[in-house]
């Protein structure tokens, strides 16, 4: 069965460092979602993507974020300049096809600012 | 604005019993609901789902969930309880704001422990 994939599973990076968080959604699959769980709360959405653009943003997803879609495969998150509170579990999802409503989660990667 | 209650924190139930996870949603409109469950180091895996039709909806792995429009809830359910289903639950809405993608507004989970 296709999965979402993510990588790295870890990410231990510096405050004021950027980072890249990559995924590699479902192949035929059109719209593609970040969301964050910080440790021990809920999951929160962060931005989703379709058609090469960003369909709808939530307000974490503030100007040190950004998403791309560099290829037909890979859909990133950077973090221009981590902070702190921005270590979470980031997850990246996929939907799309007969099943548009069902969105598909990725292992997540736990990011860790020091 | 909508929003998704997970009343319980924990459920603890015992193997063979039959469990319930609950989940209560506030929404403008007609209200897309789901359910995921989230085992360690894990993502989210998607349980069922209710966009209309029959409020009994069956899902992954022996769960349901009924659909309850006067109670405004979503509570999901299994019959008899597997020491595998012990994970974290999350009910989940579709949030109707904006014109994107089906972006989803989620509960703060319920942590399920079925004992042996």
């Amino acid at each position: 069965e296709p999965e979402v994939t993510q990588t790295p599973s870890h990410q231990v990076t510096q405050m004021g460092q950027e980072v890249i968080l990559r995924c590699v959604p479902i192949s035929n699959h059109l719209y593609f979602y970040w969301y964050r769980q910080i440790l021990g709360q809920k999951v929160e959405f962060l931005v989703s993507f379709y058609n090469n653009e960003i369909s709808e943003k939530s307000e974490i997803f503030d100007d040190q974020f950004s998403v791309e879609r560099p290829d037909g495969s890979n859909f990133t998150l950077k973090i221009r300049s981590t902070k702190l509170e921005d270590s979470a579990m980031y997850f990246c999802a996929s939907s799309g096809g007969s099943r548009a409503y069902e969105q598909y989660f990725g292992p997540g990667t736990r990011l860790t600012v020091t | 604005a909508q929003s998704v209650a997970q009343p319980e924190d924990q459920v603890n139930v015992a193997e063979g019993n039959p469990l319930t996870v609950k989940c209560t949603y506030s929404v403008s409109g007609n209200p897309y609901l789901f359910w995921y469950v989230q085992y360690p180091n894990r993502g989210l895996q998607f349980l069922l789902k209710y966009i209309t039709g029959d409020n009994l909806v069956k899902g992954s792995y022996g769960f349901e969930a009924e659909f309850n429009k006067s109670q405004t809830s979503f509570h999901l359910k299994k019959p008899s309880a597997l020491v595998s289903d012990s994970a974290l639950y999350f009910c989940a809405v579709r949030d109707i704001r904006g014109t994107g993608a089906n972006n989803l507004f989620f509960g703060t989970g319920t942590r399920l422990t079925v004992i042996p």
